[in-house]
């Protein structure tokens, strides 16, 4: 079955920089796009970014664009999420999701069919 | 930007009441409009996509309409395991993504 599994989360002074990684298995990770989401304590969801199947079209959130990086290496099933110049209002459970509607043969309707499990992100000095 | 606004955002039931929760789009969206499920400390599940279209192993009792601006989901009897926090989620205009608020289903 499908498993995304975040890891790379903890607290991290302003400023500084962290990054995430979300393993995949249970499916062919070549074909599917990939998201990060993440949740602010006791918020609602904010989607951060996205990155098509041949890692090169990749969308950003306004508030991390210029910080963030989304990448993926497929020889490891592995997304990633650099982030650099953390701010306090990062703070927040990332979630990595793949897209179900978007693949390397069609990408018109985009949905998450899986989640991973979160990881923490605690920016504080 | 897209903008999704959902009401109620919250909401009190009851087992086996039939719940409709509503989310209305700032500019018209076709039928790109998803809906999950999250429950306390979990991560979301998906439920219906593409405004109507069933998500594999969701029970029949959720159903997803509407197209343009106006979009609903409805739970036609509710069960104990339904009460959670549901958001809607716009993919017509990306970037970005935008999902609406949330409403939290309460038991009465």
């Amino acid at each position: 079955q499908v498993q995304l599994v975040e890891s790379g989360g903890g607290v991290v002074q302003p400023g500084g920089s962290l990054r995430l990684s979300c393993a995949a298995s249970g499916f062919p990770f070549s074909s599917y796009a990939m998201h990060w989401v993440r949740q602010a304590p006791g918020k609602g969801l904010e989607w951060v970014a996205f990155i098509r199947y041949n890692g090169i079209n990749k969308y950003y959130a306004d508030s991390v664009k210029g910080r963030f990086t989304i990448s993926r290496d497929t020889s490891k099933n592995t997304v990633y999420l650099q982030m650099n110049s953390l701010r306090p209002e990062d703070t927040a459970v990332y979630y990595c999701a793949k897209d179900a509607g978007c693949t390397s043969t069609v990408c018109y309707f985009f949905y998450f069919d899986s989640w991973g499990q979160g990881t923490l992100v605690t920016v504080s000095s | 930007d897209i903008q999704v606004t959902q009401s109620p955002s919250s909401l009190s039931a009851s087992v086996g009441d039939r719940v409709t929760i509503t989310c209305r789009a700032s500019q018209s969206i076709s039928t790109y409009l998803n809906w999950y499920q999250q429950k306390p400390g979990k991560a979301p599940k998906l439920l219906i996509y593409a405004a109507s279209s069933l998500q594999s192993g969701v029970p029949s009792r959720f159903s997803g309409s509407g197209s343009g601006t106006d979009f609903t989901l409805t739970i036609s009897s509710l069960q104990p395991e339904d009460f959670a926090t549901y958001y809607c989620q716009q993919t017509y205009s990306i970037p970005p993504i935008t999902f609406g608020q949330g409403t939290r289903l309460e038991i009465k």
